[in-house]
């Protein structure tokens, strides 16, 4: 299967702990992003990455979070000194730009949830 | 800033009866416009999508969306609602610009819920 590939798929953790995320695009993706979503509400913009440069980040990533994309391919998430306003389950996407034109639709994977204690 | 409003949390209907799902849009100009669905504990999968064109789009299983410029919504629609289409939908909003950032903007979802 060539689709997003998100792991760990579940995380328990205990608050204070650090926790990372990994994420696999789909193979000729340029961009990938990151999302949250938490219970009874839509994905919410985290960060978005083309190719290997981080363009954006939301307000929503305080300083405990950071992601890379350090090859252009997959990419990690990483969340320090965990919250129990963490919980949520973390979104990754991948998408095609083509020339100077933003296209299309996000490619998601299952996302990752996370438990914090 | 492009935003998404999905007015009806749940919807219940009946197996079999149509169904119509709400969306409305805030863009300043013809945004790209998406549907999508979850079903519990996995991610989302599109359903369909409008960029340009006919304004009347056919996606997967069954559905179709139409795009009304001037009331700014896409509203989702099937004539007959089969019990695995209990699920979560999302409706999302691009912005058609060149240039700049690209970031799908998701309304909060709407729950259905199919009895039969």
């Amino acid at each position: 299967d060539t689709g997003v590939s998100q792991n760990p798929r579940h995380k328990i953790t205990k608050r204070g702990q650090n926790v990372t995320f990994r994420c696999d695009p789909i193979s000729e993706h340029n961009r990938l992003y990151w999302y949250r979503q938490t219970l009874g509400q839509g994905p919410e913009f985290l960060t978005y990455f083309q190719n290997e440069a981080q363009l954006e980040k939301s307000r929503l990533l305080s300083d405990r979070f950071s992601a890379e994309r350090p090859k252009g391919s997959f990419s990690t998430l990483e969340i320090q000194r965990t919250e129990q306003g963490d919980s949520a389950m973390y979104l990754c996407a991948s998408s095609l730009r083509q020339g100077a034109r933003n296209t299309g639709e996000l490619f998601f994977g299952e996302g990752s949830r996370l438990t914090v204690l | 800033a492009q935003s998404v409003t999905q007015p009806d949390i749940h919807i219940t209907v009946s197996e079999g009866a149509s169904l119509e799902l709400r969306c409305n849009y805030s863009y300043g100009a013809t945004p790209y416009l998406f549907w999508y669905v979850q079903s519990p504990g996995q991610g989302l999968q599109l359903l369909l999508k409008y960029f340009s064109g006919d304004t009347l789009v056919q996606g997967i299983k069954g559905f179709e969306a139409e795009f009304k410029r001037s009331q700014s919504s896409f509203n989702l629609r099937k004539p007959s609602v089969h019990w695995s289409d209990a699920a979560e939908y999302f409706c999302a909003v691009g912005n058609s610009a060149s240039g700049g950032s690209y970031i799908p903007t998701f309304g909060r979802g709407t729950s259905l819920i199919v009895h039969p």
